[in-house]
């Protein structure tokens, strides 16, 4: 029962170029949703969030953008830099709090130069 | 202002044995959770607790395993007579109260072998 799913396991970007990373859920009862980027031999660290009442954040060069008829958010990064590549999770929690997050399994970014 | 910590980083355990994992939360933190990420999957929420309490353990496993978070010292994760599939990178995160995002720990290795 996979509720939050990110389809492209890897993804690979050429330097200056926008990556765009994508995830869908499938419990209507999420309604805050988060990024997080993880480098090998760390724990994930947070990037940015966006709750249900929005459909887009942006914080410099991350933007996240909610549709949630389609129950799909993305996060984009631009210009994409080297130092982005990482493996980037999507997590969602439910109206309740953000106690307990459902992770995506992950995509892979690369950065290449 | 030291992050989450979690120690060992790396431990290996023979099957039948116990593991015994250790999180000491960001200075102000009251509330830990516990994830568990298996290889080429996302984090899996386990436990959230707060001192003296476990708060929702609905992702424990219901035989072995079990947490604790006393008055003084770390959280413990325990994990008695361990096998292979158990094998798995366990990440600690606290957060100042129940409704801000937490901080993410570097993670424990265990490998059972």
């Amino acid at each position: 029962d996979q509720q939050v799913k990110q389809n492209s396991p890897s993804l690979s970007v050429q330097e200056g170029r926008i990556s765009i990373l994508n995830c869908d859920y499938t419990n209507s009862m999420f309604d805050y949703f988060l990024w997080y980027k993880k480098y090998p031999a760390e724990g994930p660290t947070f990037l940015i969030s966006i709750s249900s009442i929005k459909d887009k954040n942006e914080d410099g060069r991350f933007t996240v953008f909610l549709n949630k008829s389609a129950k799909h958010l993305s996060l984009h990064i631009v210009p994409s830099q080297p130092g982005d590549s990482a493996v980037y999770f999507c997590a969602a929690s439910a109206i309740q709090g953000a106690q307990k997050l459902v992770f995506g399994q992950g995509t892979r970014l690369t950065i290449n130069p | 202002n030291a992050g989450v910590m979690q120690n060992p980083r790396h431990l290996v355990r023979r099957r039948g044995q116990e593991a015994r994992l250790r999180c000491s939360p960001m200075k102000g933190h009251s509330h830990v959770y516990w994830y568990r990420q298996l290889p080429e999957e996302g984090l899996k929420f386990m436990v959230y607790l707060q001192k003296e309490n476990i708060i929702d353990e609905s992702g424990m496993p219901k035989e072995r395993f079990s947490a604790e978070f006393p008055k003084e010292g770390p959280s413990i994760l325990r994990i008695q007579q361990v096998v292979r599939g158990d094998s798995a990178a366990y990440f600690c995160a606290s957060s100042p109260n129940r409704d801000s995002s937490y901080t993410f720990g570097s993670g424990t290795r265990l490998t059972v072998v």
